[in-house]
């Protein structure tokens, strides 16, 4: 298996502008997390998906924020409009079950201008 | 709200020593730990998930161990090697809130030849 897979890995964009970040999960898996990672705040969760359906999305900083999850191949975590303060690494990870291990991808280097 | 605290946040051993990271609690009605490493730029790695019901796991050179009721896990590494230098997170999932994950801010392990 390809493990998950995150696109782009780096986005570099001017504030205010639209970003979209891609995530594909392990297949088979049926739970999806998309988490930031700062120096300042370490890893934080945004939300998560159960077989699609977002579960808690308590995490996403502001209405700025969105995720979806069209089917269990595909997630987007879309920023709109961007600021420099969402400049990050942001990971996507997936698991099988509640209770199973998290695999994360790679991350997106997000920076904004 | 779980607090998660990584003891030491640095630490730097001679290449073949044994060594113990720590990582603390707050909430002991836990569903399962997990230690994951990060390589510098990269997602984070898997290494071991204890179930609430466990008391440890091993795999390889690794050892984790979990105290609920002192909140309290331990990963103990044997031998160490330079490419065990990365940094080392542990990660919560408490009862009653899905599959939601706290993080601790890690412990940076370099290991020197």
């Amino acid at each position: 298996d390809a493990g998950v897979i995150q696109s782009p890995r780096h986005e570099v964009t001017e504030m205010g502008q639209e970003v979209t970040l891609r995530c594909k999960p392990i297949s088979g898996h049926n739970s999806l997390f998309w988490y930031r990672q700062t120096m300042m705040r370490g890893l934080e969760l945004l939300i998560y998906f159960n077989n699609n359906v977002p579960i808690d999305d308590s995490g996403m900083p502001e209405d700025r924020f969105s995720a979806k999850m069209p089917n269990a191949s595909f997630s987007t975590l879309k920023i709109q409009p961007s600021e420099p303060r969402d400049s990050a690494v942001y990971f996507c990870a997936s698991s099988f079950a509640d209770r199973g291990k998290q695999f994360f991808g790679p991350g997106t280097r997000l920076t904004v201008l | 709200k779980q607090e998660v605290t990584q003891i030491p946040a640095a630490l730097s051993v001679p290449e073949g020593e044994n060594l113990v990271l720590n990582c603390s609690f707050t909430d002991s009605a836990i569903y399962n730990l997990q230690w994951f490493r990060q390589d510098p730029g990269k997602g984070l790695t898997s290494l071991l998930l204890i179930q609430s019901s466990q008391r440890e796991q091993t795999s390889g050179r690794l050892n984790a161990s979990l105290d609920k009721s002192s909140g309290r896990s331990t990963l103990y590494i044997a031998a160490s090697q330079p490419g065990d230098s990365a940094t080392y997170l542990c990660a919560v999932k408490i009862m009653n809130t899905g599959n939601q994950f706290y993080f601790g801010t890690g412990t940076s392990l370099t290991v020197i030849p």
